[in-house]
């Protein structure tokens, strides 16, 4: 069964530092992708970084850049120079390709920056 | 820019009303989903929609039904209501085919049964 993982409910982190939050996934597909999204307190989903399980490099979009081990079976995603705005629930999810699919999410990590 | 919609933000209702969500995309996209969201559950997938008048049930689809009469509208129905039901409901769509097409959330309705 196809599963993601996220082992860190809360993670803290002083600003300009970098801060890196888990995210492991399971499948037996080939095909799939990888995307973290970022809840703000105020509800919204934001879209913040996608991986395909065929990329050779590394998926980077600004301070975000997701650590993808293919064998390992993990995505994690990196935040560079985090910012107070960051503070946040983040969401690792996985979708496969398939017409239709939904993703599938992990539980999410509430990240906090402090000044 | 994509844009979904959802008809409330917060809704309160009682045991047994029946309870209609709204959702609207302006995207033309093919797939649209309803997703619940829990403190320390994550999202969990409740049905989603391929096209119109198709659905496919989610990991939890117990006590709602679905209507896609529209490609643009996905509606979230609570047949009757119930306490356990009380939580952050939210939509999303998506094109269909490729798995590196990310999803568009809506902002969520905050539902409250009394």
């Amino acid at each position: 069964a196809q599963k993601i993982t996220q082992t860190q409910p809360g993670m803290f982190v002083q600003e300009k530092e970098a801060v890196t939050l888990d995210c492991t996934y399971d499948t037996s597909d080939p095909s799939y992708g990888l995307f973290w999204y970022k809840q703000p307190s105020s509800g919204e989903m934001i879209f913040l970084i996608y991986q395909g399980s065929y990329d050779q490099q590394n998926a980077t979009e600004g301070r975000y850049s997701l650590n993808f081990q293919k064998a390992r079976k993990s995505a994690n995603l990196v935040i560079s120079a985090s910012q107070l705005g960051d503070s946040a629930m983040y969401f690792c999810a996985m979708s496969l390709n398939q017409a239709g699919t939904a993703l599938i999410f992990g539980k999410g990590t509430t990240l906090s920056v402090s000044s | 820019d994509v844009k979904v919609t959802q008809s409330s933000r917060y809704l309160v209702k009682r045991t047994g009303e029946k309870v209609f969500l709204e959702c609207v995309q302006d995207m033309d996209h093919e797939n649209m989903f309803w997703y619940r969201q829990d403190p320390g559950l994550g999202l969990r997938l409740i049905y989603f929609s391929y096209d119109v008048k198709m659905k496919e049930k989610g990991d939890i689809p117990e006590g709602y039904s679905v209507s896609r009469e529209k490609k643009e509208r996905f509606s979230l129905i609570l047949e009757s209501a119930s306490t356990n039901q009380t939580s952050m409901y939210l939509c999303a769509s998506s094109y269909t085919g490729e798995a590196s097409y990310e999803q568009y959330f809506g902002p969520g309705t905050r539902l409250t049964v009394t």
